[in-house]
C-alpha cells in the first residue's frame, strides 16, 4: 500500500535551517508530482511546494517563496523540503503528500502523518 | 494566492442534508476543474473526498457530492451520520500552477 513517512522535524531558532525528508513506498514515484502541506497548531491547512514527477518543475506558496525549497530523487523515492530563514510563523506540522494522478499536478490524494517543525527561540 | 474562502462552522441533525461553499477567484475556482475536498477528524490526516469538483474517490460515500459555478464551490453531505463531524477544507488549483486550501469548515452533527 503508499506510505510516505516524513522525518526531520524539530525545534529550531528563528533564521536557522531546517530540512525534512519524506520517504515513500508502495507506487511507482517516479511518475507522481509531491507535495508539502502544512498545517499550524489549531489551524488550517496551507499549501506549501510541488515538484512535478520529474523534478522539470517546481511551485512554491508565496509565504515560503525563496527561503524553502523541494526537491527529490526518483532512485531513492524520496522528496525533500529545504527550510531556511525559518520564522516563527513556519511553526507547523508539515504533511508529505501525492498526487492523484501520474503525470501530472492533480488533487492530493495520499498523506503522510506528519512531522513537526518548531521555530521557537 | 489569497486563501479561498469557506464559512467557518455548519451544522445538521442525523439524516439531513448541509452544503459548505468555498469561494475563489476566476484565478483558481473559476478556470479550473481542479477542486477537491478533504475531510480531517481531529488529529488525523486529511482524507480526499471529492475530487475534480463532482468525482469521488473509491470508497467514499455517494451521499458526499460537490459541484461548481462560477468562482464557487460547493460540498453537499446528505443523509448525515456521527461519522461526518470533522473539518472541511476545499483546494483548488490556481493559474500559477500552485495550490489553495480554504480555510476550512468545521461540520457539527447535532
Amino acid at each position: 500500500q503508499v506510505q510516505l513517512v516524513e522525518s526531520g522535524g524539530g525545534v529550531v531558532q528563528p533564521g536557522r535551517s531546517l530540512r525534512l525528508s519524506c520517504v515513500t513506498s508502495g507506487f511507482d514515484f517516479a511518475t507522481y508530482a509531491m507535495h508539502w502541506v502544512r498545517q499550524a497548531p489549531g489551524k488550517g491547512l496551507e499549501w506549501v511546494a510541488v515538484m512535478w514527477y520529474d523534478g522539470s518543475h517546481e511551485f512554491y506558496a508565496e509565504s515560503v517563496q525563496g527561503r524553502f525549497t523541494i526537491s527529490r530523487d526518483n532512485s531513492k523515492n524520496t522528496v525533500w523540503l529545504q527550510m531556511n530563514s525559518l520564522r516563527a510563523e513556519d511553526t507547523a506540522l508539515y504533511y508529505c503528500a501525492r498526487g492523484r494522478d501520474p503525470y501530472r499536478s492533480s488533487s492530493i490524494y495520499y498523506w503522510g502523518q506528519g512531522t513537526l517543525v518548531t521555530v521557537s527561540s | 494566492q489569497s486563501a479561498l474562502t469557506q464559512p467557518p462552522s455548519v451544522s445538521g441533525s442525523p439524516g439531513q442534508s448541509v452544503t459548505i461553499s468555498c469561494t475563489g477567484t476566476s484565478s483558481d475556482v473559476g478556470s479550473y476543474n481542479r477542486v477537491s475536498w478533504y475531510q480531517q477528524p481531529p488529529g488525523t490526516a486529511p482524507k480526499l473526498m471529492v475530487y475534480e469538483v463532482s468525482n469521488r474517490p473509491s470508497g467514499v460515500p455517494d451521499r458526499f457530492s460537490g459541484s461548481k459555478s462560477g468562482n464557487t464551490a460547493s460540498l453537499t453531505i446528505s443523509g448525515l451520520q456521527a461519522e461526518d463531524e470533522g473539518d472541511y477544507y476545499c483546494s483548488s488549483y490556481t493559474s500559477s500552477a500552485t495550490f489553495v486550501f480554504g480555510g476550512g469548515t468545521r461540520l457539527t452533527v447535532l
